[in-house]
């Protein structure tokens, strides 16, 4: 069964300020894919990146971006020039690319913004 | 956008009560998801449906069952609610066919059981 690792419960950071966001997964596939999920106070869950394991390139999406290390199943999210708006909690999730989409979700980091 | 929309933002139940949390989104998405929300837990996954009237067991179905009817409405039930099934819940859907689609969640039902 594969497993999610979200080590930091909470972080907190100045606007402006560069925040990197770790995760670590187990798991014996070799395809498979991974997201950030974005969870701001009372609203819904929003998908912030995702990656596919084969793709050796690390995502990027406008201020976010990721470092994946295939062999040390690490999945880290980095937040450049961070705004109060990026206070959530974030969720680094795991998908098997077979069979069900089911989505293997870790504990979860809150992160604060602060002014 | 897509849309997923669950009936209640909060509900008090009592023990031993039947309850329904219903899901409904309105992107004609195969697949629909109920998960669990728990401090240091993340989201756990309790079941999930890729069809009509499919259905499978997540990572915990005990005291769930589910209902999909109709492809855009997917229900959870707790046939006798216990306080330890406090939580939050959240429902979600995606397309079908392709593993990297991206989940789209509904706001969440925050359920006391007392």
């Amino acid at each position: 069964a594969q497993t999610v690792t979200q080590s930091q419960p909470e972080m907190s950071v100045q606007e402006a300020e560069t925040v990197t966001l770790s995760c670590t997964y187990d798991t014996s596939e070799n395809n498979y894919y991974l997201f950030w999920y974005k969870q701001p106070p009372s609203r819904q869950m929003i998908l912030v990146i995702r990656q596919e394991a084969y793709k050796q390139q690390n995502a990027t999406e406008n201020r976010f971006s990721v470092n994946f290390q295939k062999a040390a199943k690490s999945f880290s999210l980095k937040i450049s020039d961070s705004q109060l708006g990026d206070t959530a909690m974030y969720f680094c999730a795991f998908m098997t690319d077979w069979g069900a989409q089911k989505l293997v979700f870790g504990q979860g980091t809150r992160l604060t913004i602060n002014p | 956008d897509v849309k997923v929309t669950q009936s209640s933002r909060y509900l008090v139940k009592r023990t031993g009560e039947k309850v329904f949390l219903e899901c409904v989104q309105d992107m004609d998405h195969e697949n629909m998801f109920w998960y669990r929300q728990d401090p240091g837990l993340g989201l756990r996954l309790i079941y999930f449906s890729y069809d009509v009237k499919m259905k499978e067991k997540g990572d915990i179905p005990e005291g769930y069952s589910v209902s999909r009817e109709k492809k855009e409405r997917f229900s959870l039930i707790l046939e006798s609610a216990s306080t330890n099934q406090t939580s939050m819940y959240l429902c979600a859907s995606s397309p079908g066919l392709t593993s990297y689609n991206e989940q789209f969640f509904g706001p969440g039902t925050r359920l006391t059981v007392l």
